[in-house]
């Protein structure tokens, strides 16, 4: 089984600025993926970034990059100079890789307000 | 391709009555997963299916949920004898393959039981 925990319930930014989104995860599996979405005020889900477990280095997209603490089972999301249409709610998941185990598993997501 | 698509955006039903929602993912995801989502949650597993076949459904799913995927294409989800419970958004997603490339999600089903 997999769980993901996201501590943050809710974070601001100012404009501009960096932030930092935390999430932890627990697994059983050797090998997994890790993603973060975002998901706008009544907007679908869109994927920000993902993560194959067995690479070490970290994934960057833009202005996204994690942190990937494969040791720590920690998966942390920082954004760059932030902008308004960053804010959104944002989740953490895991997936197993490994057939028939492949659900995705959410955080309970963390949402991030961009302060003007 | 526009997307996955859910119908209907919203539904509202009495306590009792069944329920079905409809998932159409991009043509060539072979994979096709539900979700709930109640307010200030992450959204719940229900079930996915790897074309026609049903993978795996969770445990938290009464007998009242059923899904079915015909033919590997469209989804149906169906909620029997409705419970104020079952009150969430119902969002459908599909990958292809082992969904390492990401998810594409539909914009949901909330489904209001008064």
């Amino acid at each position: 089984a997999q769980t993901v925990t996201q501590s943050q319930p809710e974070m601001s930014v100012q404009e501009a600025e960096t932030v930092t989104l935390s999430c932890t995860y627990d697994t059983s599996e050797s090998d997994y993926y890790l993603f973060w979405y975002k998901q706008p005020p009544s907007r679908q889900m869109i994927l920000v970034i993902r993560q194959e477990a067995y690479k070490q280095q970290n994934a960057t997209e833009n202005r996204f990059s994690v942190n990937f603490q494969k040791a720590a089972k920690s998966f942390s999301l920082k954004i760059s100079d932030s902008q308004l249409g960053d804010a959104a709610m944002y989740f953490c998941l895991s997936q197993g890789s490994n057939f028939g185990n492949e659900k995705l598993t959410f955080g309970t997501g963390t949402r991030l307000t961009i302060i003007p | 391709d526009t997307g996955v698509s859910q119908d209907p955006r919203h539904k509202i039903t009495k306590r009792g009555q069944n329920v079905t929602f409809r998932c159409d993912p991009i043509s060539e995801h072979n994979r096709l997963y539900w979700y709930r989502q109640t307010l200030g949650q992450g959204p719940e597993f229900l079930t996915y299916f790897q074309n026609e076949a049903q993978l795996e459904k969770s445990r938290l799913l009464s007998d009242r949920f059923s899904a079915e995927r015909p033919k590997g294409s469209f989804s149906t989800l169906e909620i029997q004898r409705t419970e104020q419970g079952d009150s969430a958004m119902y969002l459908c997603a599909s990958t292809k393959e082992t969904g390492y490339y990401g998810y594409t999600f539909g914009s949901g089903t909330r489904l209001t039981v008064v």
